[in-house]
């Protein structure tokens, strides 16, 4: 595997469902991110973790939940979810939280019924 | 509140034209400014960063410019064929709280025509 990879790459889930997503990068990079994608909006930033350590939290909600156990690795943990929640979730991973371009992985389209 | 805009929201031309999309920022005090491509359903492929103190970067059939002080960015794409259609992406790169962040616009989707 090369880049930043994401999985699943779908997922319907229902309201009172728990789920996870997972982001995993091989670029040697130690800052990740999660952003949300909505239709007709701009790219929003989730949260952004940075040698481990969560370094924003752009007010998202309780529902959703991150873990980053290592600079590889990100989660998104998901549970009682609301239907506006359905989007494109993309990580993104660059060499540290500083001024550095940062890479994005394919995404998961997330469906709340 | 930093905010990025992309116009057209949508654009369509025939094939070998040359064409230009549009970006502007309301806050010049960015660090850099970067263009992505977007293909449906996909994640986001970098395809230029211009640096503050820049005017420009090329790569290929692709040129974007930069002016801080009029707060806009354009990527220019020459001979265009079908297989630049996608949505492309303007994001200005702030210092955040504790991080630097992109801040995104909304797209410019572009169709080539054979």
């Amino acid at each position: 595997e090369t880049g930043v990879t994401q999985t699943p790459r779908h997922l319907v889930m229902g309201m009172t469902n728990k789920k996870s997503l997972k982001c995993e990068q091989h670029l040697g990079h130690n800052a990740m991110y999660w952003y949300k994608q909505s239709a007709k909006k701009p790219l929003e930033l989730m949260f952004v973790y940075n040698f481990k350590e969560q370094t924003e939290n752009n007010s998202v909600p309780s529902r959703f939940s991150p873990e980053c156990p290592n600079s590889s690795h990100l989660f998104l943990h998901l549970h009682t979810l609301q239907p506006e929640d359905s989007a494109l979730y993309l990580c993104a991973s660059s060499l540290d939280s500083g001024i550095y371009e940062q890479f994005f992985g394919p995404g998961t389209r997330l469906t709340v019924l | 509140k930093q905010e990025v805009t992309q116009i057209p929201a949508a654009l369509s031309v025939p094939e070998g034209e040359n064409l230009v999309l549009n970006c502007s920022f309301t806050d010049s005090a960015i660090y850099n400014l970067q263009w992505f491509r977007q293909d449906p359903g996909k994640g986001l492929t970098s395809l230029l960063l211009i640096q503050s103190s820049q005017r420009e970067q090329t790569s290929g059939r692709l040129n974007a410019s930069l002016d801080k002080s009029s707060g806009r960015s354009t990527l220019y794409i020459a001979a265009s064929q079908p297989g630049d259609s996608a949505t492309y992406l303007c994001a200005a790169a702030y210092s955040g709280a504790g991080s630097y962040q992109l801040t995104f616009g909304k797209g410019t989707k572009l169709s080539v025509i054979p």
